[in-house]
């Protein structure tokens, strides 16, 4: 199947800081990835989908001057969790279309302290 | 809203048991069906997929079973193991490359030895 990467899979930033999560199709090119977040033992919420070349489209409710996504090539996506504090601690986790099917990266665990 | 429903939270198997996940889903728009699997840390991982058109698919020993006319689908785990203690979510979407999944809530499998 095809790979998505994510890095890195785990950062500890401090309260006030900015921490960028990178996702890259490695064997494919991916015109539209999705940013997704996972709280423990729960089921994955859809934060945004990042179309290449264009702006993301976040879900209700998902602030977007908080969760900067960029989308400048067909093969990167990143996504600036801005001002973190401990409340946007989560797992956070990529994920692109290979044709239909959906690939996930391996997940960020963001921690603020 | 929730669109898609999965059931059971959590199921404990004997090994060489047989695991079944059942999932609803309401929007009758969606015409692809992917169950992933997740340990703990790490990002989702297709599994086995199914479209409309058939009513039941199989790869080695994971089972979807697709039932259109109520909506419902479910994965069944023959000869359970061990290694196969993780979260099982289903997820549903338009069969489409630009279109994000919808999750279940997931199940815990524990396969006891």
């Amino acid at each position: 199947g095809a790979v998505v990467s994510q890095h890195p899979s785990r950062v500890i930033c401090k309260s006030g800081t900015s921490v960028k999560i990178e996702c890259r199709s490695l064997d494919f090119q991916a015109t539209t990835m999705f940013w997704y977040r996972q709280f423990p033992k729960q089921s994955l919420m859809l934060m945004a989908t990042s179309n290449e070349g264009s702006k993301a489209t976040y879900e209700q409710g998902v602030e977007k001057d908080k969760f900067l996504i960029n989308h400048a090539s067909l093969t990167l996506s990143t996504l600036t969790v801005t001002s973190a504090h401990p409340e946007d601690s989560s797992f956070y986790i990529c994920s692109a279309k290979h044709y239909t099917e959906a690939f996930f990266g391996q997940g960020t665990r963001l921690t603020v302290v | 809203q929730q669109q898609v429903k999965q059931s059971p939270q959590s199921l404990i198997v004997q090994k060489g048991g047989i695991s079944i996940i059942n999932c609803a889903y309401e929007n009758t728009a969606f015409d692809y069906f992917p169950w992933y699997q997740q340990f703990p840390g790490k990002g989702p991982a297709l599994l086995i997929a199914i479209r409309p058109d058939v009513s039941e698919k199989k790869e080695g020993r994971f089972t979807i079973s697709f039932n259109k006319s109520a909506k419902q689908f479910s994965l069944h785990i023959m000869d359970s193991q061990p290694g196969d203690s993780a979260t099982y979510f289903c997820a549903a979407s338009k069969d489409q490359a630009g279109t994000a999944l919808i999750f279940g809530k997931g199940t815990t499998l524990s396969v006891s030895s």
